[in-house]
């Protein structure tokens, strides 16, 4: 079956653009997930859905940054007003989340590569 | 709060020793840990997991990882290690009951010939 996936695999933007970053999960999963991945930050949280709700979206660097999932399926990532610190692998997971469950394995996606110039 | 930390950003080994990965974890409550692993140019995939059950948790490829409450840690080993191990592994955690998950910094394994 079809894996996690993510469009575009990359994106090169003018600083002060904005972009919108795709995610389409594994069929059936409830959970999904936002992650940018950066060096000398590692891999940190942006925001995670329950369906179409979003109850913690903490990790979120900025109000440039929102995100909304329709459905409960697809996803947008989109950042206004990019700034060349926002360059970074956007990585999206879902999980199947049976039971309400944090635990379930995360299937990523292959990540969007975000260049701001 | 809750926090994960990897000793060693980055790990080198030689072909058939044993590899050892360092994590340790911080979190008010009864953690939920996770290894996964990133190979070159591929995506994250899971290599085990702790959620309460038994203390030595087994994974793929010949992996496992022992979740010691007294030492706060989760570290990862392999008897003996395999050119095809080396990759980029990040400790993760979740606190008991939630979905947000908090990676470590990562640590590169190289493994020499």
């Amino acid at each position: 079956g079809a894996g996690v996936s993510q469009s575009p695999s990359n994106k090169v933007t003018e600083k002060g653009k904005d972009v919108e970053l795709r995610c389409d999960p594994i069929s059936g999963h409830t959970a999904l997930y936002w992650y940018r991945q950066s060096l000398g930050q590692g891999l940190e949280f942006l925001i995670y859905f329950q369906g179409n709700s979003a109850p913690d979206k903490s990790g979120l660097p900025s109000d440039r940054f929102s995100a909304e999932r329709t459905g409960g399926s697809v996803s947008t990532l989109t950042i206004q007003r990019t700034q060349q610190e926002d360059s970074a692998v956007y990585l999206c997971a879902s999980s199947l989340a049976s039971g309400g469950r944090g635990t379930d394995t995360q299937y990523f996606g292959p990540g969007t590569r975000l260049t701001v110039l | 709060a809750q926090s994960v930390t990897q000793l060693g950003s980055h790990v080198s080994v030689s072909e058939g020793a044993l590899v050892l990965l360092r994590c340790n974890y911080s979190s008010s409550v009864p953690p939920y840990l996770f290894w996964y692993v990133q190979y070159p140019n591929q995506g994250l995939q899971l290599l085990l997991k702790y959620t309460s059950a038994a203390t030595l948790v087994k994974g793929i490829n010949g992996f496992e990882a022992e979740f010691k409450k007294s030492e706060t840690s989760f570290h990862l080993t392999k008897p003996s290690a395999h050119m095809s191990d080396a990759a980029e592994y990040f400790c993760a955690v979740i606190r008991g009951g939630g979905f947000k998950t908090i990676f470590g910094a990562g640590t590169r394994l190289f493994v020499k010939a």
